[in-house]
This record gives structure tokens, C-alpha cells and sequence, in this order.
């Protein structure tokens, strides 16, 4: 079973317009980390965000936010005011403290900012 | 100073020979790890170390063998190249903690294109 799954395979947005990428995981682990990576067209992945399982708090960082809600197991990415510079694919992905050793990706949303 | 390095960026190369895709990475962690992304963009996990010690070893074809010298390297071996090889490798590192997990720190990735 996919541990991340990211539904949105691909969105267009004109530009300054705010999207949401949406991340749903699953984990029976009580300690555990959800990232999101970014993957610009030059192909390199860029790390965004960490976030652990006890910290709730949604963060935000200039025009990016996050929102983590255990409730729902949802870890969304928004972009406000988007510019043609976000245009990337975006991973989410989770690590777990104690089951298996690696990170579990989504597949990956990809988004084009359309000027 | 690049955290995570990993030589050669491109590689070309005829089916059936045997190539090596070397990784290093001067964070101190004690995790690396091998990813494959196809062309529909999939990260999928191949090899896990955790200090020189082989954690994951995923379905990958035994033609693959990942060679740790030590905690700061982990090169990949490919040995009799077939086409459906051609990919993105990307290697990783992580530190796992007692009481943290860090975010993987990514090698800029090596095109693989096998003719």
C-alpha cells in the first residue's frame, strides 16, 4: 500500500493565483516526520520542510504554508500568490522512527505557473 | 562545499557494460541510501546503509551492488546494463537520532541513459 499518496497528478495556475498541494499518509507509528521536497525543472530536490508528529502547529514561511492535521492524516502544501519560479514538481514524503529505514515518497505533484 | 556529491552527473553508455556511480557526503550522517526515478518521476528506494551496515536492499535486480566503504560513501555498481536501467539515481544521506529524524539530503543525481 502507497504510504504517501499525493491524488493531484498535475495543476495549472495563472500566476498569482494560490494553490494547494495535497499529501495524505499512512503510518502506524506514533513518531514519525513528513517533509516536502521541491523539483525544479533542472532536476535537483530541494528540501522545504520538516515537520514531526507532535509538532501540529501549521507553519509558514513568505508565501508558503503548511497545514499537518493528524486528524485527517494530511500534511497540504499551499503556495500563495503563485509565480512562474514555483512551476516544479512537489514531493511529500514521510519517515518513520521506527519501522523500516527510508523515506517514503509520494509520486509527486506537478505544478505549472502559467504567467 | 557540497553536502552530498555524487560523480557523474550524465552518464551514456552501450548495453551490457558495467558502470559505477560514486557518493559522498561530508554531513557526519550515518545513513545513505540509493533512490531510482523514472521517467513518470517515481522515487523509489533501492538500498538503505545505516553506518556501513546494509539496512534495505528493495526488489532491485542483482545486477545492482552498493559498495560502503565507509559512513561518508556509498557507490553503486551496475553491472551488464539493459535499457529499462535509464533512469535518475539519486544518492541520499540522513542522520536518524533517538530523538530526531533529519530530512535526507540529496546528491544532485545521475542521468543514466543506457543505448
Amino acid at each position: 500500500a502507497q504510504k504517501v499518496t499525493q491524488a493531484q497528478t498535475e495543476i495549472s495556475v495563472v500566476e498569482k493565483e494560490d494553490v494547494t498541494l495535497d499529501c495524505v499518509y499512512e503510518t502506524r507509528d506514533t513518531t514519525y516526520y513528513l517533509f516536502w521536497y521541491k523539483q525544479p525543472p533542472s532536476g535537483e530536490l530541494v528540501f522545504l520542510i520538516r515537520r514531526n508528529s507532535f509538532d501540529e502547529q501549521n507553519e509558514i514561511s513568505g508565501r508558503y504554508s503548511w497545514n499537518f492535521q493528524k486528524s485527517t492524516s494530511s500534511f497540504n502544501f499551499t503556495i500563495t500568490a503563485s509565480q512562474v519560479v514555483d512551476s516544479a514538481v512537489y514531493f511529500c514524503a514521510l519517515s518513520e522512527e521506527f519501522s523500516g529505514n527510508q523515506f517514503y515518497f509520494g509520486t509527486g505533484t506537478s505544478l505549472t505557473v502559467i504567467p | 562545499d557540497t553536502a552530498v556529491s555524487q560523480t557523474p552527473k550524465y552518464l551514456v553508455t552501450q548495453m551490457g557494460n558495467d558502470k559505477s556511480i560514486k557518493c559522498e557526503q561530508n554531513l557526519g550522517h550515518d545513513t545513505m541510501y540509493w533512490y531510482k526515478q523514472d521517467s513518470k518521476k517515481f522515487l523509489k528506494i533501492m538500498f538503505s546503509y545505516n553506518n556501513k551496515e546494509l539496512i534495505i536492499n528493495e526488489t532491485v535486480p542483482n545486477r545492482f551492488s552498493p559498495k560502503s566503504p565507509d559512513k561518508a560513501h556509498l557507490n553503486l555498481h551496475i553491472n551488464s546494463l539493459e535499457l529499462g536501467d535509464s533512469a535518475v539515481y539519486f544518492c541520499a544521506s540522513s542522520q536518524r537520532g533517538q530523538t530526531f529524524n533529519t530530512e535526507a539530503f540529496f546528491g544532485q543525481g545521475t542521468r543514466l541513459t543506457v543505448v
